[in-house]
């Protein structure tokens, strides 16, 4: 199975930060990386597929990069409903697999 | 704006049995493959099961092997989930979800989840 590793576990931040948000895969994955917004008793909402691709609704402001192994999620300024847990998910091989999550905390 | 339904959910005990059901009111769903996605209490996301479009292929993770199964009413718009011989470990939130397009392993629409408790 492949592993995915995010970093960090929890993030404090402001309105109007610049912050990202890394996840490392146990092996190559080429770009079959996606990236989830979670809010509290919420489902998951997709953010970002296939490592740099804005899913249809989702804000500019959020971008994605990588490929191979290490991946990131950028949010460009910061906004107060973008406090949340992001969570990492490779598609490349069955079982599908996700990061641990990372908390987005308002510093 | 809900876009699929899940229900079933309850408590149950060790060893016992559930059906989960989804059903799409807002996202198309006959011509997507579909998943079903678990999260125990404050815990992350966990993958459990896929199904093709027309039922052909299946996959699971393997904890679940050879006591969940995936299935799917293409007439009803229905997805399912047979859990049985169900253990403490199984306790989550359970979220049904589509796929991409084509059959990609990303997650474009949800339902807001049921929870399974199992537990004496």
């Amino acid at each position: 199975d492949i592993q995915m590793t995010q970093s960090p576990s929890s993030l404090s931040a402001s309105v109007g930060d610049r912050v990202t948000i890394t996840c490392r895969a146990s092996q190559s994955i080429n770009s079959n990386l996606n990236w989830y917004q979670q809010k509290p008793g919420k489902a998951p909402n997709l953010l970002i597929y296939v490592a740099s691709s804005l899913q249809s609704g989702v804000p500019s402001r959020f971008s994605g990069s990588g490929s191979g192994t290490d991946f990131t999620l950028t949010i460009s300024s910061l906004q107060p409903e973008d406090f949340a847990t992001y969570y990492c998910q490779q598609s490349y091989s069955i079982p599908i697999t996700f990061g641990q999550g990372t908390r987005l905390e308002i510093k | 704006d809900v876009q699929l339904v899940e229900s079933g959910g309850g408590l149950v005990q060790p060893g016992g049995s559930l059906r989960l059901s989804c059903v799409a009111s807002g996202c198309a769903f006959s011509s997507y493959w579909m998943s079903w996605v678990r999260q125990a209490p404050g815990k992350g996301l966990e993958w459990v099961a896929n199904i093709k479009q027309d039922g052909s292929e299946k996959y699971y993770v393997d904890s679940v092997k050879g006591r969940f199964t995936i299935s799917r009413d293409y007439a009803k718009n229905s997805l399912y989930l047979q859990m049985d011989s169900l253990r403490a470990e199984d306790t989550a939130v359970y979220y049904c979800a589509r796929n991409g397009m084509s059959g990609q392993r990303w997650f474009d629409c949800w339902g807001r989840g049921t929870l399974v408790t199992v537990s004496s």
